[in-house]
C-alpha cells in the first residue's frame, strides 16, 4: 500500500534561513507526490507535484522539492524562509489507481521566526 | 472558477441533531473527496466518489456518517444523530487526474 511519513512534527528556522521539511514515500510502483499547505483557519492549498522528470521540482511561494529515489525521498526546501511560510505542510502521494485520491502523511508545522 | 464550495463554513450544534455539510466541487472534475481534520487523528480520508458513484467508504467511521453525491456538481455529508467527538474541520476536494482542490472546510461543533 501507498504511503507517506514525515518524522517531524514541528521544525523551527529563522527567517531568511533555508528551510526543509521532510517527506519519505512507500510506493509499489512509479511515485506520484504532492506537497500542500495549510494556513491558520484554511483548505490545503497546492505548492508542487512530483510526476516524472526533472528531480528538483519546483512549485508555488519558491518552494521547491528534491524527489530522491534511492532514500525514497521527497523533502520540501526553501532557500529564504519567511515569517509568512508558518503554517501546517503535508505531503501525500496518490494511490494507485487513477481515482486522484490521495494519502497524506501526519503533517509537520512550519514556525519562522522573526 | 470558484474552486470548491463547501458550506456551512461554521456550525455549533447540539448532540443528537442531524448535521448536513454541503460539497460543491469544481467543474469538469470528475472525483470528490470528504476529508475529516482533528488534531488527535490528522487528515482522515472518509469516502470518495468517481463519476458519482462511492468507491471506497472504508473512512467512514460509522453508520452515523452517510455521504451521497446525487450529480456531478453536488454532494453531501450527513451526520445522524451528531456526537461531540464528531466535532472536527470537513474537507471536500475535487480532482480531474492527479492533485486535489480543497474547500475552505467546514468547521463542526457538537455540544
Amino acid at each position: 500500500a501507498q504511503s507517506v511519513a514525515q518524522p517531524e512534527d514541528q521544525v523551527n528556522v529563522a527567517e531568511g534561513n533555508p528551510l526543509t521539511v521532510k517527506c519519505t514515500y512507500s510506493v509499489s510502483g512509479n511515485p506520484y507526490l504532492f506537497w500542500y499547505v495549510q494556513y491558520p483557519n484554511r483548505g490545503l492549498q497546492f505548492l508542487l507535484k512530483y510526476i516524472t522528470g526533472d528531480n528538483l521540482v519546483k512549485g508555488s511561494y519558491g518552494f521547491e522539492a528534491e524527489f530522491n529515489k534511492s532514500q525514497t525521498s521527497f523533502h520540501l526546501k526553501k532557500p529564504s524562509a519567511l515569517v509568512s511560510d508558518s503554517a501546517l505542510y503535508f505531503c501525500a502521494v496518490r494511490d494507485e489507481g487513477n481515482t486522484g485520491k490521495l494519502i497524506f502523511g501526519q503533517g509537520t508545522t512550519l514556525q519562522v521566526k522573526p | 472558477d470558484a474552486g470548491v464550495i463547501q458550506s456551512p463554513r461554521h456550525e455549533v450544534t447540539e448532540m443528537g441533531q442531524e448535521v448536513t455539510l454541503r460539497c460543491k466541487p469544481i467543474s469538469g472534475h470528475n472525483s470528490l473527496f470528504w476529508y475529516r481534520q482533528t488534531m488527535m487523528r490528522g487528515l482522515e480520508l472518509l469516502i470518495y466518489f468517481n463519476n458519482n458513484v462511492p468507491i471506497d467508504d472504508s473512512g467512514m467511521p460509522e453508520d452515523r456518517f452517510s455521504a451521497k453525491m446525487p450529480n456531478a456538481s453536488f454532494s453531501t455529508l450527513k451526520i445522524q444523530p451528531s456526537e461531540p467527538r464528531d466535532s472536527a474541520v470537513y474537507f471536500c476536494a475535487s480532482s480531474l487526474r492527479d492533485r486535489g482542490y480543497f474547500g475552505e472546510g467546514s468547521w463542526l461543533t457538537v455540544v
